[in-house]
């Protein structure tokens, strides 16, 4: 268990829904990584929060955006969902630090029917 | 630019056998850390091993082992006596640590299948 919760697990919506993302990173851990996991595109960075500020942004769609919160989980949130949106969606989370390792979510696969 | 090449989409390896999995990395950062992750079917990323640009020791975890070769720009990952529970897929991972925000870039990955 790496500490990293996301939900749900699974997801199954129609093209042109919205879908939010939940993740709660590692006790302690300020740093949270959203990225994405398709077979085409492999694993992408989509974006990063560190301590509710954005730090980083990655290969994310406008579609999408994110937020983390005051109490550091974060959410992911997918709109006007196509079928090419399908995918894994890991969320990570790192202490500060160049050499912190991220630990990973279990994931959340979303498939766009 | 591709920042982490893996050239090996899939390998074979006998149970007790080693493996080696290869990993090249792109950048002009002098400070730098590489990682591997394993990818079992079940989807999580699991964090192996963590080797820093200026570390001289090669990094060892256990059966994992990573062989660092700056000037070749290499860091591949070292399975020693495979068992059936390594197969899944290996990712290498970079972390350039000039920018702020230490994402994790990754390679493509190297699916491994132990038989027995």
């Amino acid at each position: 268990d790496s500490g990293v919760t996301q939900t749900p697990k699974h997801l199954i919506t129609a093209t042109g829904q919205r879908v939010t993302l939940r993740c709660s990173p590692r006790s302690g851990d300020l740093s949270v990584y959203w990225y994405q996991q398709s077979l085409d595109q492999g694993l992408q960075f989509l974006i990063q929060y560190y301590n509710g500020e954005e730090r980083a942004k990655g290969n994310i769609l406008e579609r999408f955006s994110a937020q983390q919160f005051p109490d550091l989980h974060s959410e992911l949130n997918l709109s006007s969902l196509e079928l090419g949106d399908s995918a894994l969606y890991f969320c990570a989370s790192s202490a500060r630090g160049p050499v912190s390792e991220a630990f990973f979510g279990q994931g959340t696969r979303l498939t766009v029917v | 630019a591709q920042k982490i090449t893996q050239t090996q989409p899939g390998m074979f390896v006998q149970e007790k056998e080693a493996v080696t999995l290869d990993c090249t990395y792109d950048t002009s950062d002098q400070s730098y850390g590489l990682f591997w992750y394993k990818q079992p079917s079940s989807g999580e990323m699991i964090f192996l091993i963590y080797q820093g640009s200026y570390d001289e020791q090669n990094a060892t975890e256990g059966r994992y082992s990573l062989n660092f070769q700056k000037a070749r720009k290499s860091a591949n990952l070292v399975i020693s006596a495979s068992q059936l529970g390594d197969s899944a897929m290996y990712f290498c991972a970079m972390r350039e640590l000039s920018s702020n925000d230490y994402k994790l870039s990754f390679g493509a990955g190297t699916t491994v299948t132990v038989r027995a």
